[in-house]
């Protein structure tokens, strides 16, 4: 299973688009780069999914590099609400999910 | 529907004891993952159930931990002569349908030992 950084924590405002870069630099050919969400006191959820160039949905989208070694989940226009901690995982949708400690975004007014 | 439900959702034990926690995965959901999450950190893989196997027990820190999963669905975790360090928060997820990449998780169970 790929490894992935990416950033411990980060600050943005109401209204802005944030970017959050995962590296995973021993990305396999059937990997797929998948980003959950969790808040205070729950379980994680599922935010998007992709394996190359850009996906996007009603949340967010995903922008894959050509190389696949890196990846940015880009949330559009936060709200305080997306106050939360972000994960980037990394497999070939078959196995166990491994989660690092996550970004930390902070969202304020 | 309902989603994947755990119980309790809080427990508190006292150091030596044993703790039984329980999921209740998304009915047909084939796949189903205990995780543990101690405060302010990433979650850990613990085990892995595909159907009533368990081809992954490679995350059981101790052989205090043990899990079973029956007809497919429930699936309980037993932690046996607790251990402080066993307190955290511990998550179910399950997955398996149309979108059977995705998992979703119960609420968890927070763990006390005193």
């Amino acid at each position: 299973l790929a490894k992935t950084t990416q950033p411990i924590s980060m600050d943005s405002y109401e209204g802005q688009e944030v970017n959050i870069t995962c590296s995973h630099n021993n990305i396999a050919t059937n990997d797929y780069i998948t980003w959950y969400q969790q808040f205070p006191s729950q379980g994680p959820r599922f935010i998007i999914q992709g394996y190359k160039t850009k996906v996007t949905n009603e949340v967010a989208s995903l922008f894959i590099p050509a190389d696949r070694k890196s990846s940015t989940l880009s949330l559009p226009r936060v709200s305080l609400s997306d106050t939360a901690v972000y994960y980037c995982l990394v497999g070939d949708n078959t196995d166990k999910l491994i989660f690092g400690t996550g970004t930390r975004l902070q969202v304020f007014p | 529907g309902a989603g994947v439900s755990q119980s309790p959702s809080n427990k508190v034990t006292e150091k030596g004891k044993d703790v039984e926690l329980r999921c209740d995965p998304i009915s047909g959901h084939t796949a189903l993952y205990w995780y543990r999450q101690s405060l302010g950190q990433g979650l850990e893989f613990l085990i892995y159930f595909q159907g009533n196997s368990a081809p992954d027990k490679s995350g059981l820190p101790s052989d205090r931990f043990s899990a079973e999963r029956t007809g497919g669905s429930v699936s309980t975790l037993t932690i046996q002569r607790t251990q402080q360090e066993d307190s955290a928060v511990y998550l179910c997820a399950s997955s398996g349908g149309e979108q059977n990449y995705e998992q979703y998780f119960g609420p968890g169970t927070r763990l006390t030992v005193t």
